[in-house]
């Protein structure tokens, strides 16, 4: 059974601040991604990685940078949040062009 | 681009009613469809892709080339349906989805 594990369930942190949301995968998946969701705008891609090191920006990534070192882990970096930046994010990760496996989410919330 | 439009922010039907769930995609190729689901306090999760052409708890989609559509439906709704559901679109041999905005059903007792 895939599992996708995002570190922290909720945050809260002020403008101005770094922020680091963490994911883990364990089913050697080489693609992960983080998604934004808001209510009326769906799920909106950020940023994702089809291998180790490697990024591609999705539609919405200003704001926003992403790390991956190592296979398993993908993390999302909030430089100087913001307080539109205030949302639930998920992490996802597949294999090729198959199912996407989701994390439970992190609730951010910039003061 | 592609895009992908969910007119529907909620809907509401009474058990056993049927429901239909709308999806109209934009995209110049060969897209891939999918049905993601979310149920209260409950991770996203594949609901069907059209590719299996197979029934999921009731469900069943048919991808509409002429209309680009691939709308969600179930002849009789049950209360365990009541969920936020997601239309997405992979196009081509993309790795990445795009998403609509979603559709919060909600099935009436």
């Amino acid at each position: 059974d895939v599992k996708v594990t995002q570190s922290s369930r909720y945050l809260v942190k002020r403008t101005g601040e770094k922020v680091f949301l963490e994911c883990v995968q364990d089913m050697d998946h080489e693609n992960m991604f983080w998604y934004r969701q808001d209510p009326g705008l769906g799920l909106r891609l950020i940023y994702f990685s089809y291998d180790v090191k490697m990024k591609e920006k999705g539609d919405i990534p200003e704001g926003y940078s992403v790390s991956r070192e190592k296979k398993e882990r993908f993390s999302l970096i909030l430089e100087s949040a913001s307080t539109n930046q205030t949302s639930m994010y998920l992490c996802a990760s597949s294999s090729g062009a198959g199912e996407l496996f989701f994390g439970e989410g992190s609730r951010l919330t910039v003061l | 681009a592609q895009r992908v439009t969910q007119p529907e922010k909620l809907l509401s039907v009474f058990k056993g009613a049927p429901v239909e769930l709308k999806c109209n995609y934009s995209y110049s190729g060969s897209p891939e469809l999918f049905w993601y689901v979310q149920y209260s306090r409950q991770r996203l999760q594949l609901l069907l892709r059209h590719i299996s052409r197979e029934s999921i708890k009731g469900f069943t989609a048919d991808l509409n080339k002429g209309e680009t559509s691939f709308h969600l439906k179930k002849p009789f709704a049950q209360e365990e349906d009541s969920a936020m559901y997601y239309c997405a679109l992979r196009p081509g041999s993309a790795r990445q989805l795009t998403f609509g905005s979603g559709t919060q059903l909600t099935v009436l007792p």
